[in-house]
């Protein structure tokens, strides 16, 4: 399968400040990708779908203006946690996607282990 | 509204033993199904899928599921369990045709202990 890389793998930041999150598929072209959040123990809940070169479509009770996305090319989006807080502390997981493939599964990354002090 | 669900939270089976998770959904119409495994701290692994065609489904490490229309299930299943096999599963469904747009539909997950 595709394989699709998230960095930094963790990252420590002060409440206050802003952290960006790479999301890049390697090896094939991606349309489309989805940011997911989890929390402990809990399910991945997708928090926006990114097409390359279109404004991000956000899910309901996300809000747009603290996670910023951008997918700048079809093998790399950003997620970007404006003025981060501690409740904003989660694991955050990008996938990617192709209409064009033939599979139609979304590929993972790693996640990104988020924690604000 | 599409759903996805797993009733079981957890599940211990000893090490050798054999594994059945359960996933029910609801879709207007038969969605691409999905098996995936997360071992802590990482990503998401594919198990399987069912796109169509024959409903039992041959994955990867020896995981295999059956897709049941009549009962809207799509059990994982594996004949015995290795201890290294401990981690959280989830079921996912997708749109299909027009429909699919890449985005999925995550159970809640379960959460597989392996006794020695």
């Amino acid at each position: 399968g595709a394989v699709v890389s998230q960095h930094p793998s963790r990252v420590i930041c002060k409440s206050g400040t802003s952290v960006k999150i790479e999301c890049r598929s390697l090896d094939f072209q991606a349309t489309t990708m989805f940011w997911y959040r989890q929390f402990p123990k809990q399910s991945l809940m997708l928090m926006a779908t990114s097409n390359e070169g279109s404004k991000a479509t956000y899910e309901q009770g996300v809000e747009k203006d603290k996670f910023l996305i951008n997918h700048a090319s079809l093998t790399l989006s950003t997620l970007t946690v404006t003025s981060a807080h501690p409740e904003d502390s989660s694991f955050y997981i990008c996938s990617a996607f192709s209409l064009g493939t033939p599979s139609y599964e979304q590929y993972f990354g790693p996640g990104t282990r988020l924690t604000v002090t | 509204a599409q759903s996805v669900t797993q009733p079981d939270i957890h599940i211990t089976v000893s090490e050798g033993a054999s594994l059945e998770l359960r996933c029910n959904y609801s879709y207007g119409a038969t969605p691409y199904l999905f098996w995936y495994v997360q071992s802590p701290g990482q990503g998401l692994q594919l198990l399987l899928k069912y796109f169509s065609g024959d409903t039992l489904v041959q994955g990867i490490k020896g995981f295999e599921a059956e897709f049941k229309r009549s009962q809207s299930s799509f059990n994982l299943r594996k004949p015995s369990v290795h201890w290294s096999e401990a981690a959280e599963y989830f079921c996912a469904v997708g749109g299909v045709g027009s429909s699919n747009t890449g985005k999925l539909i995550f159970g809640q997950g379960t959460t597989l202990q392996v006794k020695p």
